[in-house]
Formats: structure tokens, sequence, C-alpha cells
């Protein structure tokens, strides 16, 4: 099975800092790769789906990139609001795996 | 507005099984593929199983060897997951989601239910 690799596992920055978050597919995956938002007590929410389709609702400053078994999600000025745990996502077969998560915190 | 609600968690013995509901509302639920995902207390989370929208195909987690199993009543809008031989690390909130566009990438997803293995 195509394992998910997160990097870092955690991150502390300021408001207003530029924040890169990297998902690595043992394997390539295409584009078949999903980006997860889950703040603290919360139902996770779908932000980037096809690697770099930003959801209905989600702020421009998300973005995401990346193709074949590399990918970014980048938060291009980090706010308040976006303390959370950030999850990549393969699904261009089962298993459906999710990365380990990426914890971002305000400095 | 799409809803979906989960129903059925608990305490429950080593060994022993519980079966989780999710009743969905707000969309044409045979069109639709759904999933379940666990997380464990302050871990991540952890792809379970997906059924089509059809119920013809499903799919699991490899580390479930074999004890649970998901359905579907589209009568009843509702997705299942069956969890039998229950273990201590089975403990988990459980979501449940329905597919965005492709299978296996979630949106919407459910609150949760959660189940707890203990003597």
């Amino acid at each position: 099975d195509i394992q998910m690799t997160q990097s870092p596992s955690s991150l502390s920055a300021s408001v207003g800092d530029r924040v890169t978050i990297t998902c690595r597919a043992s394997q390539g995956i295409s584009n078949y790769l999903a980006w997860y938002q889950q703040k603290p007590g919360k139902v996770p929410k779908l932000l980037i789906s096809a690697a770099s389709t930003l959801q209905s609702g989600v702020p421009s400053r998300f973005s995401g990139s990346g193709s074949g078994t590399d990918f970014t999600l980048t938060i291009s000025s980090l706010q308040p609001e976006d303390v959370a745990t950030y999850y990549c996502q393969k699904y261009n077969s089962a298993p459906f795996t999710f990365g380990p998560g990426t914890k971002v915190d305000i400095k | 507005e799409v809803q979906l609600v989960e129903s059925g968690g608990g305490l429950v013995q080593p060994g022993g099984s519980l079966r989780l509901s999710c009743t969905a509302s707000g969309f044409t639920f045979g069109i639709y593929a759904m999933s379940w995902v666990r997380q464990a207390p302050g871990k991540g989370l952890e792809w379970v199983s997906t059924i089509t929208n059809s119920g013809g195909s499903t799919y699991y987690a490899d580390s479930l060897k074999g004890r649970f199993t998901i359905s579907r009543d589209t009568s009843k809008n509702t997705v299942y997951l069956q969890l039998n031989s229950l273990r201590a690390e089975d403990a988990a909130l459980y979501y449940c989601a329905r597919e965005l566009s492709a299978l296996g990438c979630l949106d919407p997803w459910g609150q949760g239910t959660l189940v707890t293995v203990s003597s």
C-alpha cells in the first residue's frame, strides 16, 4: 500500500507568516490528493481537492500544489483562526490513507 | 443543508460488537459513496471503510482484518458500520462522511459517534 508522510509534524509561526506543509506519497498518485483542516475539538473540513482545487468558502490564502508524489499546502498569511491540524489524504484508489497530520500554532 | 448524523456508539467490552449508523439528509443519498473515518483520542485520522453509491463495492483498511462490515439502506438514507471482535485499539470517534466528487475524497463529515472498548 502507498504510505503518506507529512512534514513538519508541527510548526509555530507568527501571524502574517507564510506557512508551507509538505505531503509525500510513497508512490505516484497523480493529483488525487486532498487537504483537510481540523480545528481543536471540531470536525475535519475539506480545504482542497485534486491537489489544488480550493473548496467553496475556503479563504484564498490557502493554496495547494503538486502532482505525483510531492505536494504542498501553503497558507500565504497565517491568521489566528488557522490554528489547526492539517491532514493530507490520497484517494487515487483504496486504501484512502491519511497522512499523520501537521499541527499549526501561533507563535 | 447537507447533514450527516451518526449514532450507535457506546461502551462495549473487548470482543463485543456494535453497529454504527449514519443518517443523511439534504441530498440525494443514493448517488453518493459514503465512508467511515475514525480518530482515536489525541491521534490522527484513520480511514476505515467506503461503500459505493450502489452498495456494489466496499473497501476496508487492511488493519481491520475482516472484523468490520459497511452497508447501506437507500430507503432509510442510512449507512452502517458493523464492528465485531472489538479491541481496545478500536476505541475512537467514528465519523461518517460523504464523497465529494471522487471516491474517497470526503465532504462533508458528521459530528461523529464515540466508541469506547473497555471491560
